[in-house]
């Protein structure tokens, strides 16, 4: 069964609307998690790094302000997407990874079309 | 800083034969991890296999293998006895640390 719960599945909404996607791990506590993001047919690319009860680090070129994270507890972490635009639209997934603990798992992404 | 590359955008195979997907790296870091994911048309990342940088037997599981060349720096997942639920993305990757990349990925067809 799934280790890495990861919602909405899919969410289409207005521009301008934030959007707020919530990643947990089930079964374990999560040290780290780690958002991406992925267009059609391309590679996941990291957006950013957090650790439970600290600010996140983001990827060169990634907008913090537009891309929130936070990992208030070592089970959940949450993306909260500000003021979309059609441009943010992109597959979104989380992964959790407890250190020493293999492998790294994933939830189940998040299609987000901003109209 | 670590790289990870796949050259094979597309690979095809024809089913029950036994298949190769790429995978090479680069990293200056002596203790890192290998992986490989299967990523389905319906999006989900699939945890395949891993290969520790530091052991020393290659990687299986069932049907896949991972064919670890430390010297070369590459990491090839082996499929054998393709099966038409083996067709999708697959992506090797690499940790180092806290950090993990992607490859560009391979997306694989097999042929009934």
């Amino acid at each position: 069964g799934a280790v890495v719960s990861q919602h909405p599945s899919w969410v289409i909404c207005k521009s301008g609307t934030s959007v707020k996607i919530e990643c947990r791990s089930l079964d374990f506590q999560a040290t780290t998690m780690f958002w991406y993001r992925q267009f059609p047919k391309q590679s996941l690319m990291l957006m950013a790094t957090s650790n439970e009860g600290s600010k996140a680090t983001y990827e060169q070129g990634v907008e913090k302000d537009k891309f929130l994270i936070n990992h208030a507890s070592l089970t959940l972490s949450t993306l909260t997407v500000t003021s979309a635009h059609p441009e943010d639209s992109s597959f979104y997934i989380c992964s959790a990874w407890d250190r020493g603990r293999q492998p790294q798992h994933f939830g189940d992404g998040t299609r987000l079309s901003i109209l | 800083a670590q790289k990870i590359t796949q050259t094979q955008p597309g690979m095809f195979v024809q089913e029950k034969e036994a298949v190769t997907l790429d995978c090479t790296y680069d990293t200056s870091d002596p203790s890192y991890g290998l992986f490989w994911y299967k990523q389905p048309s319906s999006g989900e990342m699939i945890f395949l296999i891993y290969q520790g940088s530091y052991d020393q037997q290659n990687a299986t599981e069932g049907r896949y293998s991972l064919n670890f060349q430390k010297a070369r720096k590459s990491a090839n997942l082996v499929i054998s006895a393709s099966q038409l639920g083996d067709s999708a993305m697959y992506f090797c990757a690499m940790r180092v640390n806290n950090d993990m990349r992607f490859g560009a990925g391979t997306r694989l067809t097999v042929k009934p």
